[in-house]
């Protein structure tokens, strides 16, 4: 059974950072694309950023570009998010997400986020 | 960048109902689109990829539709437990993935 698991998240000062984990496990951790999408109260969902399977590629919402990093290890089977620089803005409900790849002309690209954690509460406030 | 709209933002209908979500591209993604639900307070699940192909376990009741820019979801026969949020997504833009706004079913 696929299962995603995210911690780290809790109330942060604004300006300070937070590490966020997503475990992984019931599947080949190592052969999927991996993404982390945001929700912030009431709002809808916004795409934050995915990393390719070996790590050399990583992607950002243009807005967030600068304060937060994805990155993974593979023999821990984890996704992480480093936030910097936090805003009131950031807070937010964060999900990890395991990513289908589809092949397009271009060649392999995540597609779908066909398996989500169950998400993990980070909130910016003095 | 590729921005997704849908429409309505939230509708009312009653049990048994057709139910039609659109989606619209701001410029061609082929059938690059996803839909996914979300049901109150739970995480977002994968309905519908490539526009129209069912996620393994999803009810027939839901359909996809659609190329190019404009995109449909149907719910034949809306049912209580359809209560929840949708969203479409692109990926043809990717590695960028992009949701459009969300439209909220609620029960008449």
């Amino acid at each position: 059974e696929v299962q995603l698991v995210e911690s780290g998240g809790g109330l942060v000062q604004p300006g300070g950072s937070l590490r966020l984990s997503c475990a992984a496990s019931g599947f080949s951790f190592s052969s999927y694309w991996m993404s982390w999408v945001r929700q912030a109260p009431g709002r809808g969902l916004e795409w934050v950023a995915n990393i390719k399977q070996d790590g050399s590629e990583k992607y950002y919402v243009d807005s967030l570009k600068g304060r937060f990093t994805i990155s993974r290890d593979n023999a821990e089977n984890s996704v992480y998010l480093q936030m910097n620089s936090l805003r009131g803005e950031d807070t937010a409900i964060y999900y990890c997400a395991r990513v289908r790849q589809r092949l397009k002309k271009i060649g392999v690209v995540p597609a779908a986020l066909e398996y989500w954690g169950q998400g993990i509460l980070v909130t910016v406030s003095s | 960048d590729i921005q997704m709209t849908q429409s309505p933002s939230s509708l009312s209908a009653s049990v048994g109902d057709r139910v039609t979500i659109t989606c619209q591209a701001s410029q061609d993604i082929s059938n690059y689109l996803n839909w996914y639900q979300q049901k109150p307070g739970k995480a977002p699940k994968l309905l519908i990829y490539d526009a129209s192909y069912l996620e393994t376990g999803v009810p027939p009741r839901f359909s996809g539709s659609g190329s190019g820019t404009d995109f449909t979801l149907t719910i034949s026969s809306l049912l209580p437990e359809d209560i929840a949020t949708y969203y479409c997504q692109q990926y043809d833009d990717v590695p960028v993935h992009t949701f459009g706004g969300g439209t909220k079913v609620e029960i008449k």
